[in-house]
Order: C-alpha cells, then structure tokens, then sequence
C-alpha cells in the first residue's frame, strides 16, 4: 500500500534549527514535495526533490535519500511565523494524473 | 512561484441551494487541476482531478453527481456542490499542475451551509 509517515507533532525555539523527517513506501517514485500550511489557509509549495541529495533555497532545505525511502525539511533561523503545518508528499508515476500522495502533516510550534 | 485564484473565499448558504467555487491559474496554463476537501486539523482529501477537456476523476466516495467539476479552459476549472447540505460544510482548496509537476494552491473556499 501507500503510506507516508511523519511526527504529528514538534517544537523549537525562535532562532533554533527544526528538522522535520517524512518516510515513505510506495508503489512507485516520481518526486517529493514539501508544503506549508498556516491554520485555515490553503497549502504554500516550498521544495521538490526528484534526486538524492540536498536542495538549499534560503532558510529551508530539503534532503532526500530515494533508496531509505526518506526526506527532512530542514529549517533554519527559526521565527514565530513558521509556525504551521508542514505537509510531505510524493507524486506516483503508477497513477494516471500523477496525483500526489499526502502525509498528516506535522504540526510545528514555535515557541519564544 | 504560480499564481492560483480561487473565488470566493467564503460562502454561507442555505441548505439545499448549490454553490460554485472557481480556481484560476493567472500566469500559467494547466492541464490538470485538483480539487481537495479539508476538515479541522485533518490532512488534505482529494475529491477529484480535473482535466482540461475531459471528464473528471472522482475519488472513491465521492458523488459525482453532487459535486460537479467543469475543466472547460487551460486556466479554469470550477466545482459546484449542488443541493448543499450542512455536512458539506468544508474547507475546499484547488489546486493547479504546472508544466514542471509543481502544484500550486489556490486560498480555498471556506463553505458553511445552515
């Protein structure tokens, strides 16, 4: 089946360094996106990995090792606006639209 | 990144009266649109994929029939709930594909039905 597993749950201190994890196992691969979510507003894009390695694009980052099945979101120089939800998917060659495939979210508290 | 429009934002209605939602892409055309339910602290559920020109994909569960899906432009695509009930009360969100694989989210019409 499709799964994708990550916390529910962190928290981090403004100005610290947040790592959120995001593991899947699915049929197929064609790529892993990370999206922000503010309470009650629609999902912002933030990164895509379709190879290994690290993607750096200011205070995020995004690793992914496509042979363990998993990704982080890495973020730096926390601020209080960061607080949301931060949504891992991965889009699946083996469907015809090539939908992506969510995971709950991980709820990020960002504490003074 | 994209722009995703999507109107309105807000909608009360009555019970039984049917509401359209639209999800413009403004500077990119797309293909394929999707279309998402949201609940409370819940992750997002796909209802449907829109495809320009073409019927739409409904997810298992979902009644076509009561949300009806019209992809008629490369920019355009639009959901009606038809006969509104308050269960349909909802965060829906779209979201359109751009020609890089990124989908890019519209603001999402928060629906409350009396």
């Amino acid at each position: 089946g499709q799964n994708i597993d990550q916390p529910t749950e962190m928290t981090a201190t403004e100005g610290a360094i947040v790592q959120i994890n995001c593991t899947y196992q699915t049929s197929g691969f064609n790529g892993l996106f990370w999206y922000q979510q503010h309470a009650g507003e629609a999902p912002t894009f933030l990164s895509y990995n379709v190879l290994d390695g690290l993607e750096e694009k200011g205070r995020f980052s995004s690793f992914l090792s496509r042979s363990k099945g998993y990704s982080y979101l890495l973020l730096k120089e926390l601020q209080m606006k960061d607080s949301a939800s931060y949504l891992c998917a991965v889009r699946d060659p083996m469907d015809s639209n090539y939908q992506l495939i969510w995971g709950a979210g991980t709820k990020l508290i960002i504490k003074p | 990144g994209a722009v995703v429009s999507q109107h309105p934002s807000r909608v009360i209605c009555k019970s039984g009266t049917s509401v359209k939602i639209e999800c413009r892409s403004l500077d990119f055309q797309a293909t394929t649109m999707f279309w998402y339910r949201q609940f409370p602290k819940q992750s997002l559920m796909l209802m449907a994929t829109s495809n320009e020109g073409s019927k739409a994909t409904y997810e298992q569960g979902v009644e076509k029939d009561k949300f009806l899906i019209n992809h008629a432009s490369l920019t355009l695509s639009t959901l009606t709930v038809t006969s509104a009930h308050p269960e349909d009360s909802s965060f829906y969100i779209c979201s359109a594909r751009d020609r890089g694989g990124i989908q890019y989210f519209g603001a999402g019409t928060r629906l409350s039905v009396l």
